[in-house]
């Protein structure tokens, strides 16, 4: 089974407005961790921001926040004020488990492409 | 502040070669991953290292193998290529989750194989 679904194969948005990208998770582990990675089209993969499965505040990382809902086992990210250099893929991951040293690999979802249009 | 290295960052080999792709992780980081994303396709956990022993497996190939070694950097072995094989493979170090960190992973830029 799917542990990462991110619905939205592509998005399109207008520079300067907001956009949600959807995730949603799938854990029987009380103990998780969720991470957005972006992709522009050269290939590197870049953090964007965390949220612990006991996080009591939503997390943000300047334009980027993590709209964190537990109880409905999602993860959106939300992009405020959208730039042309945010086209990219966008991917959900988890971290399942307790802190065990090296059995901490990220499981991704199928990601999300993001068009920013001037 | 010094990121993952990974090398060659472009690689072409033809069908039954054998490459060998390399990795050097943050300094200090204690856990090394490697994943493979074949075109438009999400990344998928292979292998992993903690402290320089293998802590996980994932997808990897038996014509794949992996190391670390001693001064921590590690290598991907793989042997009689597919053309499947075709992908970007990233290299990923962190820190063990604890100590309020997260484990978030930090990739390197991915070394791009094309298998001909």
């Amino acid at each position: 089974a799917q542990k990462i679904t991110q619905t939205q194969p592509g998005m399109f948005v207008q520079e300067k407005e907001a956009v949600t990208l959807d995730c949603t998770y799938d854990t029987s582990d009380p103990s998780y961790g969720l991470f957005w990675y972006k992709q522009p089209s050269s290939g590197e993969m870049i953090f964007l921001i965390y949220q612990g499965s006991y996080d009591q505040q939503n997390a943000t990382e300047g334009r980027y926040s993590l709209n964190f809902q537990k109880a409905r086992k999602s993860a959106n990210l939300v992009i405020s004020a959208s730039q042309l250099g945010d086209s990219a893929m966008y991917f959900c991951a988890m971290r399942e488990g307790p802190e065990q040293g090296g059995s901490e690999k990220l499981v991704f979802g199928k990601g999300t492409k993001l068009t920013v249009n001037p | 502040a010094a990121g993952v290295i990974q090398s060659p960052r472009h690689l072409i080999k033809e069908k039954r070669e054998t490459a060998t792709l390399k990795c050097y992780p943050i300094p200090r980081h204690d856990t090394v991953y490697w994943y493979q994303q074949g075109p438009g396709q999400d990344p998928q956990f292979l292998i992993s290292f903690y402290e320089k022993m293998q802590s996980d497996k994932g997808s990897i190939p038996d014509r794949f193998s992996a190391q670390q070694f001693s001064d921590y950097h590690s290598e991907l072995n793989m042997s009689s290529l597919e053309l499947g094989d075709s992908a970007l493979y990233f290299c990923a170090s962190s820190l063990s989750v604890g100590r309020g960190r997260t484990g978030e992973l930090f990739f390197g830029e991915g070394s791009r194989l094309t298998v001909l």
